[in-house]
C-alpha cells in the first residue's frame, strides 16, 4: 500500500475487556514497530519485529500486552483486561530494513478505556 | 535511556529562527528527527549518522556532535507550517536493529 495503515482508528472499550489493534505495514518493509503515545507525551516503545527474528518485547509494560506478526506482514497488538491507564494513541511504524531505516508511521489507533 | 530535548516549548513569529537540542547520556549511532502535527502521525525529517555530515532540507538542517552525544535541529526563517511537536529518536550503539528511543518532544508554535 501507499503507507502504513492501522485499524480501528478509534476504539472505546470498557475496563476489563480485551482489544486488538491492527497494523498493515508498507509492502516490502521487513521491520515493524509499535509505540504508545499518551496525551501530550512522547513516543513509548513497545515492541519491534524484524523479519523472522525473535521480536524485541522489552518495551511491553505488562503481560497483558502481546503482539504478533503473521507472515512477516500484518501485525496485531492485543491488550487483555484493559485498564484506564491503557488509554493512549497506539502508533505502528515500519521501515525497509533493520539498519537505521527511516520509520514511517501509521495514523494510529486512539484507545479510550472507560 | 530517553534522550533529553530542550527547550520543551518555543513560540516564534513567522520568519524567526529556532534551535532544538537533543542530548543523550550514552554513545549514539544515529539520531532521527520527526515532526508531529496535532492529531497526526509523526513524519520523518532527517537522520544523522555517526561520522556523517550535517544534513539539511531547505530551511531545516541538523547537526550531530558525536563527542557530546548531542544533536541540534535548526529551523531558519520559520513558516507557519513548521508548527508542531519535534521529536528526536536516538539509536544507541548497543541497541538491536533500528529501535529508537524518543525524547519527550519540543512543541514549536509559529505565529503570523
Amino acid at each position: 500500500g501507499a503507507g502504513v495503515s492501522q485499524s480501528p482508528s478509534n476504539k472505546v472499550t470498557e475496563k476489563g475487556k480485551d482489544v486488538e489493534l491492527r497494523c498493515d505495514p508498507i509492502s516490502g518493509h521487513t521491520a515493524l514497530y509499535w509505540y504508545r503515545q499518551s496525551l501530550g507525551q512522547g513516543l513509548e516503545f513497545l515492541i519491534y519485529f524484524q523479519g523472522n527474528s525473535a521480536p524485541d518485547k522489552s518495551g511491553l509494560p505488562s503481560d497483558r500486552f502481546s503482539a504478533e506478526r503473521t507472515g512477516g506482514s500484518v501485525s496485531t497488538l492485543t491488550i487483555q483486561r484493559t485498564q484506564q491507564e491503557d488509554s493512549a494513541v497506539y502508533l505502528c511504524a515500519s521501515s525497509r530494513d533493520s539498519a537505521m531505516g527511516t520509520q514511517y508511521f501509521g495514523p494510529g489507533t486512539r484507545l479510550l478505556v472507560l | 535511556q530517553q534522550p533529553v530535548q530542550s527547550p520543551q516549548a518555543v513560540i516564534l513569529r513567522e520568519g524567526e529562527d529556532a534551535v532544538i537540542n537533543c542530548s543523550s547520556s550514552k554513545a549514539l549511532y544515529s539520531v532521527h528527527w520527526y515532526r508531529q502535527k496535532h492529531g497526526e502521525a509523526p513524519v520523518f525529517l532527517m537522520i544523522l549518522l555517526k561520522g556523517g555530515e550535517q544534513k539539511g532540507h531547505e530551511k531545516i538542517s541538523a547537526s550531530f556532535n558525536e563527542k557530546k552525544q548531542q544533536s541540534s535541529l535548526y529551523l531558519t526563517a520559520s513558516q507557519l507550517s513548521y508548527s508542531g511537536t519535534y521529536f528526536c529518536g536516538t539509536q544507541g550503539q548497543e541497541t538491536s536493529g533500528s529501535r529508537l528511543t524518543f525524547g519527550e518532544g519540543t512543541q514549536l508554535t509559529v505565529n503570523p
